[in-house]
This record gives structure tokens, sequence and C-alpha cells, in this order.
């Protein structure tokens, strides 16, 4: 079972930063956060990892609370590109493989 | 090469054939697995390999059979299918046991069973 909470959908104006938010209370103290999204029928494109520390690379910044119970994805200037299925995955090193929630549903609007 | 290559992009078959869906990666990594998209929903895991043996498979019917060539090949084998195994199968590849960028997707299969 997935071990991520999401909210189903959201829509968020061009041009104006996305926040997608992500709750992980149970999560291991050696397991990763990744996020992922997919656009219409294409396959999952990975965004941005981070353990502890917040991260941002070219895509995206990931701010992940110190209890590490709960994260934020951040696209500081949505476009109508990003619209897609995101995704929050939490997995630890060892024998463990990707299993995929429902995600959100992001809708950017012109 | 940073890509994971899926053929067929699109395939329509019979409940009585017997078709292949190719992988193919040439990033070195020494996992690959297999995962089902149903419409509106999230992709599911069927099978891993892993150092070229299958290590994961989740309760998938015998009517998919994968199989891993070499560590670059994934294969799924499909015969009798039936239409509700239509959906969009998806390959990965990672490094087993690494902290990276994760899994590798590839853009799909959309397979529909008539």
């Amino acid at each position: 079972d997935a071990k991520t909470t999401q909210p189903p959908s959201m829509d968020c104006a061009e041009g104006r930063a996305a926040n997608l938010p992500c709750n992980h209370s149970t999560i291991s103290g050696n397991e990763y956060v990744y996020w992922y999204r997919q656009i219409h029928s294409q396959g999952p494109q990975y965004i941005i990892h981070g353990l502890k520390n917040n991260e941002t690379n070219e895509m995206a910044s990931l701010i992940i609370t110190e209890d590490r119970k709960s994260s934020t994805l951040i696209l500081p200037h949505a476009t109508l590109r990003d619209t897609a299925v995101y995704y929050c995955i939490v997995r630890g090193l060892y024998g463990q493989n990707f299993v995929f929630g429902p995600g959100t549903r992001l809708s950017v609007l012109p | 090469d940073t890509e994971v290559t899926q053929t067929p992009k699109h395939l329509v078959m019979g409940m009585t054939n017997k078709k292949s869906l190719k992988c193919e990666q040439h990033m070195g990594h020494r996992a690959m697995y297999w995962y089902k998209q149903k419409a509106k929903k999230p992709p599911e895991l069927m099978f891993v390999y892993s150092y070229e043996k299958l290590s994961i498979n989740e309760s998938v019917p015998s009517r998919f059979s994968p199989e891993c060539p070499n560590s670059s090949l994934l294969n799924l084998h499909l015969h009798a299918l039936q239409p509700e195994d239509s959906a969009l199968y998806l390959c990965a590849s990672s490094q087993p046991d690494s902290d990276g960028y994760g899994y590798t997707f590839g853009s799909g299969t959309r397979l529909t069973v008539v």
C-alpha cells in the first residue's frame, strides 16, 4: 500500500507558484521522498527527491518538514505544460519498490 | 543514453493471440520493472527483475510471462489475454539499492485486447 496521502486535485493559475502537499506520517528514518509526474498517457517523469534537507533543481523545490511527516513540492512558475498527475512516493533503499498512490491531478489554468 | 525505450507504442490483439512487449535501456541499470496502469488509476507493480533474476511477481496471472534475456532487455509475453487486460504497460529501470533518481520510466505500450 502507498505510504502517502495527497489531495486528489488542485488548480493553479499560469505563472503562479504551485504548492503540492504530501503527508507521509509513517515515514522511516531511512526512507526518501520522491516526486514524479505523469502527463497524460506518458510514462512517469522524475522531478526531485530528498531525505531530510530541502532540495532544489531546475524543475522544482522540495520542502520537507523537520519531523519528516510531510513535504511540499513547489513549481515556482507553473505553465500549462505542468498540467499532470503528481505522485509523492516514499521509498527506502533496500528491497523496497515504488508504490504509487492516487496522486494529485494538477490543472494549470490560463 | 538516459532513456527507457518501449516497443510497440500501441498494440491491438485478439484474445487468442500471442504477442510480446519489449523494453530496452542502456543506462547500466541492473533492476527492471513492469507496471500496469488502467485509465485514471496509478501504475501498479507487476514484476521486478534484479540482476536478471525475477525477484517479485505481484500475483500476476500466468497469461503474463516476463523474461529478462540480459541486463538491457526486458520482455513481457502475452497469451490468451482478456479485454480487462487492456491498459498502459510501463517499463522502468533503476540501480538496485541506490538513493539516486529512483526509476526511469519508458513511455509505455498502450494495449487493447479485443
